[in-house]
């Protein structure tokens, strides 16, 4: 089946500093979906993003689905923005999603 | 709306008690999923539902049953709790396949 990696798998930065956190699928998608895990546990999506860029404030995602990857970039990281970022694809029809296992983000104050 | 609303938020049972984990969404969304999250293993699916009336496994199904009798209800059972189900559950819902899925706020599950 598909799979997908997320790298790198942890990270830790200073806040105010700008990071890119990277999803690579190994076959054909036809939407993939990033989100924020915070440190209590609740799931945000953060972008809906089968293919081109998007952005939302300071975040942005780009998606390059002919060369298989997905791109979240981070700017001028805040403590808020700790936590696990994870990737999923959608395969099988639709059906089922297929997830990363995630970048854990630390933001140092 | 309140989104995807599960109950409880936290539980511990006893190896070989039952219990059913609940699930609710108010968007009139047709697909519904359960997940289970544990430590370093990402998000596993458990089972999903494409509409009333029908369910299908995903990866990890055994231990679990599901039923879709309503749109807005998923509910998640437990025959037979054991060590190995303790976990954080989650449950989602999206209109169809083409949209995103959003995720419910999560049911911490202890099985002592």
């Amino acid at each position: 089946g598909i799979q997908v990696e997320q790298s790198p798998p942890d990270l830790i930065l200073q806040e105010g500093a700008n990071s890119t956190l990277r999803c690579n699928f190994s076959d054909s998608v036809n939407n993939l979906q990033w989100f924020h895990q915070n440190p209590w546990g609740q799931l945000i999506n953060l972008f809906y993003i089968p293919s081109g860029t998007k952005q939302n404030g300071r975040l942005s995602a780009t998606t390059v689905a002919t060369e298989r990857y997905s791109l979240l970039y981070i700017s001028s990281s805040q403590t808020t923005d700790s936590g696990v970022y994870f990737c999923a694809v959608f395969a099988g029809n639709n059906r089922k999603l297929i997830w990363g296992l995630g970048t854990s983000l630390a933001v140092n104050p | 709306n309140a989104g995807v609303t599960q109950t409880p938020k936290f539980q511990v049972l006893k190896t070989g008690q039952s219990m059913t984990l609940q699930c609710a969404q108010d968007m009139n969304h047709e697909y519904m999923s359960w997940y289970r999250q544990d430590p370093g293993m990402g998000l596993r699916l458990i089972h999903y539902s494409v509409g009333a009336g029908i369910t299908d496994q995903g990866e990890v199904p055994n231990g679990y049953n599901v039923s879709r009798s309503t749109t807005e209800d998923f509910p998640l059972r437990l025959l037979s709790a054991a060590p190995s189900q303790t976990s954080v559950y989650f449950c989602a819902s999206r209109t169809d396949g083409n949209q995103p899925q959003h995720f419910g706020d999560g049911t911490r599950l202890s099985i002592l």
